[in-house]
């Protein structure tokens, strides 16, 4: 069974940009979880989709925000991009909403806002 | 106070020795417990999970919950230069936004051949 798959794995954008990233979770998994990981602040989550709804955010600005289509996949876009956006952008994929004992991580995409 | 604290290290140690890595915590509604261990350049994986608190084993790797001290601990016996990672403590709680996952910073181990 093929794993979290993520695109792209490299960004570079510039301030003020947009950027959607996008996520497949495992096949039969209906949840995704998206987090942020820095140095600085460590993994934080994002939110969280289940069934196309989003069921759990973090603490994080409205230039964020994310989506999930019918077949699972699910997209996360930052608008108005600053130099602190860059990070690793992880995504998770678990069977049932809210599982997070049961998640199984992408390999990120490293954004680099420049 | 951050809710997790978790010494980042680095952490060297050489191979066969046993590690103890630890994290605090603040929120006394936190109830899941987990580590993942995270290679350069990849996703984290979930390594252990415990409810509430108590001991887990599983195989090399034995993890540790005192609530009562809002103390978690992983320990990793007989370490192999494979060990060699970041390793990341997690919790959550149940209902509302609890539910989210919140994340130590990690700790960086070197398992010397």
């Amino acid at each position: 069974k093929a794993g979290v798959t993520q695109t792209p794995r490299y960004l570079i954008k510039t301030r003020g940009q947009q950027v959607t990233l996008s996520c497949s979770p495992i096949s039969g998994h209906r949840s995704v979880s998206w987090y942020q990981q820095t140095p600085g602040q460590g993994l934080q989550f994002l939110f969280e989709y289940f069934s196309e709804t989003q069921r759990n955010k973090g603490n994080f600005p409205g230039r964020f925000s994310g989506r999930q289509f019918s077949n699972s996949r699910s997209e996360m876009n930052v608008s108005t991009l600053e130099l602190g956006d860059s990070a690793l952008y992880l995504c998770a994929s678990s069977q049932r909403e809210l599982s997070y004992n049961e998640q199984f991580f992408g390999p990120g995409t490293r954004l680099t806002v420049l | 106070q951050k809710e997790v604290e978790q010494d980042p290290g680095p952490l060297s140690v050489p191979e066969g020795a046993i590690v103890s890595l630890n994290c605090t915590y603040s929120n006394s509604a936190f109830q899941y417990f987990m580590w993942y261990r995270q290679y350069s350049r990849k996703g984290p994986e979930l390594l252990m999970y415990t409810y509430s608190s108590g001991n887990k084993e599983d195989g090399r790797f034995t993890a540790q919950v005192d609530k009562s001290s809002k103390y978690i601990s992983l320990f990793i016996r007989d370490s192999q230069p494979s060990d060699s990672a970041t390793y990341l403590c997690a919790m959550s709680a149940r209902g509302g936004s609890n539910y989210k996952l919140t994340f130590g910073k990690g700790t960086l181990l070197t398992v010397n051949p």
